[in-house]
């Protein structure tokens, strides 16, 4: 199954600024997720990262506050915007690979003071 | 819409104790995932299940998904101090490849 690097894992940001998560896989995936996990609570689907296009969000989350890219096959990045200590939280990804294989980066931890 | 509902929410059991935990849904779902977080860490997945009926095996942990495609459990024997963490089913939403999680089942092993 893919092999996912996300980073960074873990940061403290000023609340009115933005924080840019990366997420690279090692090998072409047909489907990108970015999944919010608020301190202990489940997991939460944010939106799909559409390749070459925009992404798709869930209800509750907007695209001028998660703003994601999505370049390739490969690679996608999730901007958490206008932090608040709201947004305190982990964020994943996930890609979906070849059969129903569905990985997790290892999350990244964002504390906002 | 569709949800999981997991339980337990937690358990603190004896190293060497069996443990179950389930997932219903009021839906029905074509697959089931069970998961272990780990802290600080992403979800793992330990067993997959993909057909009404199935019943499979990963070492210690036995999966099951149920007849009626609402419900699955999972099953450790002989827990050991590594099986401590977070525990979630997990399944595709509506047909569509987003995975909707339950609510987990954190897990203390005792030495």
């Amino acid at each position: 199954s893919a092999v996912i690097s996300q980073k960074p894992s873990r940061d403290i940001c000023q609340r009115g600024t933005s924080l840019t998560i990366q997420c690279q896989v090692d090998s072409q995936v047909t489907m990108m997720f970015w999944y919010r996990q608020q301190p202990g609570q489940s997991l939460t689907l944010i939106a799909t990262a559409n390749q070459g296009s925009e992404a798709t969000y869930e209800s509750g989350f907007v695209i001028d506050k998660f703003p994601i890219s999505r370049p390739n096959l490969t690679f996608s990045t999730l901007t958490v915007s206008n932090l608040s200590p709201e947004d305190s939280s982990i964020y994943l990804c996930s890609a979906r690979g070849e059969g129903s294989g569905y990985t997790f980066g290892s999350g990244t931890r964002l504390t906002v003071v | 819409g569709q949800q999981l509902n997991q339980s337990p929410q937690s358990m603190f059991i004896q190293e060497g104790e069996d443990v179950s935990m389930n997932c219903t849904s009021s839906s029905i779902f074509n697959t089931w995932l069970w998961y272990k977080q780990d802290p600080g860490e992403g979800p793992v997945l330990l067993i997959a299940l993909y057909k009404a009926g199935e019943l499979t095996s990963n070492g210690r942990l036995t999966a099951q998904f149920g007849i009626t495609r609402k419900d699955s459990f999972l099953n450790i024997s002989a827990s050991i101090p590594s099986d401590v963490g977070i525990y979630f089913c997990a399944g595709p939403r509506d047909s569509s490849y987003k995975l909707i999680f339950g609510s987990g089942t954190r897990l203390l092993v005792r030495p």
